[in-house]
This record gives C-alpha cells, sequence and structure tokens, in this order.
C-alpha cells in the first residue's frame, strides 16, 4: 500500500520569505501523480500543485514549485514570496490509476503559519 | 457553477441516532469519495464509489455506509455504530480516468451530543 509522509507537523515564515515543505511518499508503481491541497481555516480543500511521475521538469505555478527527486521518492513545495493568505494546512497527496478508478492517499498534513 | 456540494455545514446528533450527511456534484464525474478528517490527522478514506450502484470500503468504514443510486449524489449516513462520530467529513468527487485531482466540497462538521 501506498503512504505519504510529511515530517513537519508545523512550520512557521515571515512573511515575503520562502518556505518549503516536505514530502516523501512510498510506492512501488512508476506511473502515478502527486499533489499538494492547501486547507485554509476555511477548511475548503484547495488545489495548489500537481506533479505528474513521467515528467522530469518540476511544476511551477505562479509563487509555489515543487522539487520532485522521483529516486528518492521526495516531493517538497517552495512557497515564495509568502504572503499572509498562505496560513493554511497543506497535504502533499499520492494518486495513481487503477484498473477501477483512482486512489488518493493523503499525508497527515503540515500546518502553515505565516507571520507578519 | 460546476462543483460539489455538501449540506448541512453544521450537524448535531444525539447518541443513538442515525444521520445522514449530502453530497452532490454536477461536475459529472463517475468517482466519489468520503473523507474523515480528525484534528492534527490526515484525510482517512472512509468509502468511495467509482460508478453508480457500486461502492467500496476505506480505511475506517465500520459504523458508515452510503449509497449511489445516481451519478451525481453520493451520501455518507454515519450509524449508532460509529463509536466515535465527531469530527469534519468531506466530500470529493474526480473523473475515473486521466490525469486529474480530486475536486472538495466544503465539508460538514458532525458533532455528537
Amino acid at each position: 500500500a501506498q503512504t505519504v509522509t510529511q515530517s513537519q507537523p508545523e512550520m512557521s515564515v515571515q512573511e515575503a520569505e520562502t518556505v518549503t515543505l516536505s514530502c516523501t511518499y512510498d510506492t512501488s508503481e512508476s506511473n502515478y501523480y502527486l499533489f499538494w491541497y492547501k486547507q485554509p481555516p476555511s477548511r475548503q480543500m484547495i488545489l495548489v500543485i500537481r506533479q505528474e511521475a513521467y515528467k522530469q521538469q518540476n511544476a511551477t505555478e505562479n509563487r509555489f514549485s515543487v522539487n520532485f527527486q522521483k529516486a528518492a521518492k521526495s516531493f517538497s513545495l517552495k512557497i515564495s514570496d509568502s504572503q499572509l493568505g498562505d496560513t493554511a494546512m497543506y497535504f502533499c497527496a499520492f494518486m495513481k490509476q487503477q484498473n477501477y478508478g483512482q486512489n488518493f492517499v493523503f499525508g497527515p498534513g503540515t500546518r502553515l503559519s505565516v507571520l507578519p | 457553477d460546476g462543483g460539489i456540494t455538501q449540506s448541512p455545514k453544521y450537524l448535531f446528533r444525539k447518541e443513538g441516532q442515525n444521520v445522514t450527511l449530502s453530497c452532490e456534484q454536477n461536475l459529472n464525474h463517475d468517482a466519489m469519495y468520503w473523507y474523515r478528517q480528525d484534528p492534527g490527522q490526515g484525510l482517512r478514506l472512509i468509502y468511495y464509489s467509482q460508478i453508480v450502484n457500486d461502492f467500496q470500503k476505506g480505511d475506517i468504514a465500520e459504523g458508515y455506509s452510503v449509497s449511489r443510486e445516481k451519478k451525481e449524489s453520493f451520501p455518507l449516513t454515519v450509524t449508532s455504530a460509529q463509536k466515535n462520530p465527531t469530527a469534519f467529513y468531506l466530500c470529493a468527487s474526480s473523473t475515473s480516468y486521466g490525469i486529474t485531482e480530486a475536486f472538495f466540497g466544503q465539508g460538514t462538521r458532525l458533532t455528537v451530543v
């Protein structure tokens, strides 16, 4: 079974600084997808960024980028120019296509606080 | 607008009662999921359904039941057999195939009183 680990339960960063959230996963699959979701205090889950495992190029979405190391099974999220609105829980997620649908597995989350 | 709607947002239940949480989507997604979220923990899968009239148990299905009679709807019943039902419940959906993320509803906070 796949597992997702986020080793940092809580982190904080000063506004405008850069922060990196860690995520590792365990799988024997070669083709899969990885995601970072944000859950602000409203508790709405919002997709931040996604990465296809077959792509070597790291995904980027504005201030958010990932460092995907397939051999190391690592998928970290970098937030540049942190803003107060980035304060949230961040969940790393793994998804693989199965014969009968998809399987999403989520990590335990990292609570990020952006300080003014 | 397309999306997933969960209702109610807050729900209170007396011990020994069953309660049903609603989840409706108009994204034309085949797959739907129910997750439970407890403080300090990630999302744990309760049940999922990849097609109408079929569903599978997730990691923590005991004390819960679901139905999938329509593509758009995937209600979750929390039964009296669930020993610790107070939690935040999230419903999600996705297409069954292709590169896609899971889309989430706004959640239901269930409190047993």
